[in-house]
C-alpha cells in the first residue's frame, strides 16, 4: 500500500464546473495535509493547508479532510482553464519530520 | 530574486560520472528537502536538513547519494557513479517551521539530470 495514494487521472470537467480530487493516506498519526498544484514543467506551489477535521475555503478551493477515514479532498468551484495541471496531494507524516506526496491527479478543464 | 534556486538547471553525463548538485534556499528558511521526480510521478523524498543537521535520509537512497548543507545555507547533493535510472529532476524545497503542524515548502525549479 503506498503511503499517499491519488487516482492518476486525467481528470476531465468543462469550465464553470467542480472538480473534485481525492486523496488516501496510510499513516494514521499524521496530523498536516497540504494540496500543491503543479503546472506542467514547473515546480509544485502550495494552494490549501488542512490539519482539523471538516471543510476549509479559501477562495474556489475547499479543502476536506476526514481523519477516521484517512481522506481528504480538495474541490474546485468554478473551475477554470488555467487550472488546468496537475494536484499533488502531501501529508506530513508522524513527528512531523517528513512530508510525503502522492503521485498527483492531472485535471484538464476544458473551455 | 528572493525564491528558491537551484543550480546547474539541466545536467547531462555519462553513466559512471559523479554529479553535484547546488540549491540556495530562501534566507531565513530553516528547513531544506531534496526531492526526486519522475515523469507521471510525485517528488519523492529523498534527505532534509534542520539548519546544518541532516535529520533524514530515505531508505530508498543508496550509499551514492551524499547531501550536505554547511552552516545551514545552500545545500549541494552529491550522486557518485551515476546510472541511467538516476535520471530524474531533481527539486530542493525550503521552509520556515517554528514548530506546530505548518510547514509550506517552497519549491526551486529544479535540476533535470539525464544519464547517458
Amino acid at each position: 500500500q503506498k503511503e499517499v495514494e491519488q487516482n492518476s487521472g486525467p481528470l476531465s470537467v468543462p469550465e464553470g464546473a467542480i472538480a473534485s480530487l481525492n486523496c488516501t493516506y496510510s499513516d494514521r498519526g499524521s496530523q498536516s495535509f497540504f494540496w500543491y498544484r503543479q503546472y506542467s514543467g514547473k515546480s509544485p506551489e502550495l494552494i490549501m493547508f488542512i490539519y482539523s477535521n471538516g471543510d476549509k475555503e479559501d477562495g474556489r478551493f475547499t479543502a476536506q479532510l476526514n481523519k477516521a477515514s484517512q481522506y481528504v479532498s480538495l474541490l474546485i468551484r468554478d473551475s477554470q482553464p488555467s487550472d488546468s495541471a496537475t494536484y499533488l496531494c502531501a501529508v506530513l507524516n508522524t513527528g512531523g519530520f517528513k512530508t510525503i506526496f502522492g503521485a498527483g491527479t492531472r485535471l484538464f478543464v476544458k473551455a | 530574486d528572493t525564491g528558491v534556486s537551484q543550480d546547474p538547471r539541466h545536467k547531462i553525463t555519462k553513466r559512471g560520472q559523479n554529479v553535484t548538485f547546488r540549491c540556495d534556499p530562501i534566507s531565513e528558511h530553516n528547513r531544506l528537502y531534496w526531492y526526486r521526480q519522475t515523469l507521471g510521478q510525485g517528488p519523492e523524498f529523498l534527505t532534509y536538513f534542520q539548519n546544518e543537521a541532516q535529520l533524514e535520509k530515505s531508505r530508498l537512497l543508496s550509499d551514492r547519494f551524499s547531501a550536505e548543507r554547511p552552516k545551514g545555507s545552500f545545500s549541494t547533493l552529491e550522486i557518485q557513479r551515476t546510472e541511467q535510472g538516476d535520471s530524474a529532476m531533481y527539486l530542493c524545497a525550503s521552509s520556515l517551521v517554528a514548530g506546530g503542524l505548518f510547514d509550506e515548502q517552497f519549491f526551486g525549479p529544479g535540476t533535470r539530470l539525464t544519464v547517458l
